[in-house]
């Protein structure tokens, strides 16, 4: 079965540091869908980027970047110059058949 | 935008009481999810439907049912509420299935619910 680890439950860092969230996951598919989801303390989870099997470019969005690896299996989230606003829980998925598989989620803190 | 609404942010049940939880999307999504979110467990599916009238148990079915009468509503039903069902309960929808294109889902607010 598909499995997300992300071993940062919980990270906490000081404005305009970067900061780096893990995600390795488990498959034995060969073509799979990444994401990437925020969860602000609102409660409700945000998408931030899917990343099929077969496109290993690296994204840059703004602040944010991913870095795909697949001989590593891991999908791993950047976030640069980090602000207040970053403060959330960030989940990490994989797709399996009908279904995603999601990780337990890393709360990153960013102190002022 | 997509947009997932649910029937409530907050709600408060008794042990065995029928409880349920509406979900609501606007996107024509085919698909649509249940999760249960409990610290340190992260999101577990409960149950999804991928048409109408069409139901899968996810990984943690038991003690809840699920209706799904017209395509934009799907609905969480706790039979008689324990209080093991206090959890956060998250609805998705998603145009696409997992496993092909257009497959992210796009959450609800969120329903917390306590069971006393």
């Amino acid at each position: 079965a598909q499995k997300v680890t992300q071993a940062q439950t919980e990270i906490s860092v000081v404005e305009k540091e970067d900061v780096t969230l893990d995600c390795v996951y488990e498959t034995r598919d060969t073509t799979y869908y990444l994401f990437w989801y925020k969860q602000p303390p609102s409660g409700e989870l945000v998408f931030l980027i899917r990343r099929n099997s077969f496109d290993e470019q690296n994204e840059i969005s703004g602040r944010y970047s991913w870095n795909f690896q697949k001989s590593t299996s891991s999908f791993n989230f950047t976030i640069t110059a980090s602000q207040v606003v970053d403060s959330a829980v960030y989940f990490c998925a994989l797709s399996e058949a009908l279904k995603l598989v999601f990780g337990k989620g890393t709360k990153l803190t960013v102190n002022p | 935008d997509v947009k997932v609404t649910q029937s409530s942010r907050y709600l408060v049940k008794r042990t065995g009481e029928k409880v349920f939880l509406e979900c609501v999307q606007d996107m024509d999504h085919e698909n649509m999810f249940w999760y249960r979110q409990d610290p340190g467990l992260g999101l577990r599916l409960i149950y999804f439907s991928y048409d109408v009238k069409m139901k899968e148990k996810g990984d943690i079915p038991e003690g809840y049912s699920v209706s799904r009468e017209k395509k934009e509503r799907f609905s969480l039903i706790l039979e008689s509420a324990s209080t093991n069902q206090t959890s956060m309960y998250l609805c998705a929808s998603s145009l696409g299935l997992a496993g092909g294109p257009y497959n992210e889902q796009f959450f609800g607010p969120g329903t917390r619910l306590t069971v006393l």
